[in-house]
């Protein structure tokens, strides 16, 4: 069936270094797109989102690159930090107004001080 | 603002035992969804409510898995009885509403880790 995948599962990161979480999705009907941030023991936080006539958003520190060519989407992080050690999801969202979401498997992010 | 509240935090029950979460939404948040969270994976739909109507339950394992939200407000998780794969976060989240186009925000909870053993 179609779903939404990560490349990688763990990235480590130097405190201060950007940071890409990639992202493959395979249903090209999905208009929408969506970042979280896990952090341990709490819920998913909404990070950023983007439309699938956009190919780029940017927010504060966070970028999300959409390429639906070959449907991926990434999430950059500028001067990671500490604070940004977490597992991020991106998400689908399918068209026609029906608000179901579907997560990707996560990539943990580990900022190295 | 108060965010969304989930209880308990923590449950760690027997298998064949009932157990049940219970969620509080954002005031005014009209959309009210329940997610279950293996380890290591994003969250999975169980059902989706607007208002008091479940509109969404076609992930929900209706044979040991109920939910309701009565007044359209609170909800709660029921499972009946539960087994050993059950072990996982369950998660409760909301959104303003999802009528019409487009996608609402939705603001989820801290989740309730079941231990089923």
């Amino acid at each position: 069936g179609e779903s939404v995948g990560l490349h990688l599962p763990t990235l480590s990161v130097q405190e201060g270094d950007n940071s890409i979480i990639n992202c493959a999705y395979s249903n090209s009907a999905s208009d929408y797109f969506i970042w979280y941030k896990q952090e341990s023991g709490k819920g998913p936080q909404f990070i950023i989102d983007i439309r699938s006539n956009m190919d780029k958003r940017q927010g504060q520190r966070v970028t999300v690159l959409l390429n639906k060519t070959v449907k991926h989407l990434s999430l950059q992080i500028a001067a990671t930090q500490p604070g940004d050690s977490a597992v991020y999801f991106c998400a689908e969202n399918r068209p026609g107004g029906y608000q179901k979401v579907t997560f990707g498997i996560g990539t943990k992010l580990q900022v190295i001080p | 603002e108060a965010g969304v509240v989930q209880s308990p935090r923590y449950k760690i029950i027997e298998k064949k035992q009932p157990v049940a979460f219970w969620c509080n939404p954002i005031s005014g948040h009209n959309t009210l969804y329940w997610y279950r969270q293996n380890l290591g994976q994003g969250p999975e739909l169980l059902i989706r409510y607007e208002n008091e109507e479940a509109v969404d339950d076609s992930q929900l394992p209706k044979d040991r898995f109920s939910a309701e939200r009565l007044k359209g407000v609170d909800s709660t998780l029921k499972i009946q009885p539960a087994e050993l794969g059950d072990s996982a976060v369950y998660l409760c989240a909301s959104s303003p509403s999802a009528a019409g186009e487009g996608y609402n925000e939705q603001f989820f909870g801290p989740g309730t880790r079941l231990t089923v053993l």
